[in-house]
């Protein structure tokens, strides 16, 4: 296991159209994390999953957008009618419970730009 | 509401002096606080958190709960700490800070 992938890494739309993306995390980590960064700002938080359940969406979470965690393994982010702005990094992150503590693993990232 | 302040964007320091990144935040309770770094074409990692009190890479961060801060400091800095740094707080989701650019020159 070589820790968090997400795919693609880089992806080019036009305005208007859906992209997904997917994230594989580390495999015996039950929680999974959807951040975005834009430039020049830190990760944003966007919904996590803790298994297949989805606990939490933050308000920057549009109707256009949607996530799932399926089988409780990868998960997939889906942003429909894309605008310009939702150009941003989109990462992922997992982890697993360690004592209280809960140590997040990124993933590298998928670069998303509308044009 | 969770809020973290980073106010440096960069920091440039030479081989050798001191550094300190400074890092402000606003929570209602007791924070957990973290450092993460990202160093070029490499993706996020955590470097530090609070409540372990360790030093990782010659770093350390002591929590102010009086003057709600948790700077992140090293005496001395090597060109392989030039890197993206960010603050973070949370217990499930993460809220990030900007982020301050440590770039160290020999």
């Amino acid at each position: 296991d070589t820790g968090v992938s997400q795919d693609p890494r880089h992806k080019i739309t036009k305005r208007g159209q859906n992209v997904t993306f997917r994230c594989d995390p580390i495999s015996e980590h039950n929680r999974l994390y959807w951040y975005r960064q834009t430039l020049g700002q830190g990760p944003e938080f966007l919904t996590y999953f803790q298994n297949e359940a989805q606990l939490e969406k933050s308000r920057l979470l549009s109707d256009r957008f949607s996530a799932e965690r399926p089988k409780g393994s990868f998960s997939t982010l889906e942003i429909q009618r894309t605008e310009q702005g939702d150009s941003a990094m989109y990462l992922c992150a997992s982890s697993s419970r360690q004592g209280k503590f809960y140590e997040q693993y990124f993933g590298p990232g998928t670069r998303l730009t509308v044009t | 509401a969770q809020r973290v302040t980073q106010p440096e964007k960069l920091l440039s320091v030479f081989k050798g002096a001191p550094v300190e990144l400074k890092c402000n935040y606003s929570y209602s309770g007791s924070p957990e606080l973290f450092w993460y770094v990202q160093y070029s074409r490499q993706r996020l990692q955590l470097l530090l958190r609070h409540i372990s009190r360790e030093s990782i890479k010659g770093f350390t961060a002591d929590l102010n709960k009086g003057e709600t801060s948790f700077h992140l400091k090293k005496p001395f800095a090597q060109e392989e700490d030039s890197a993206m740094y960010y603050c973070a707080l949370g217990f499930q989701k993460l809220v990030f800070g900007t982020g301050t650019r440590l770039l160290v020159s020999p």
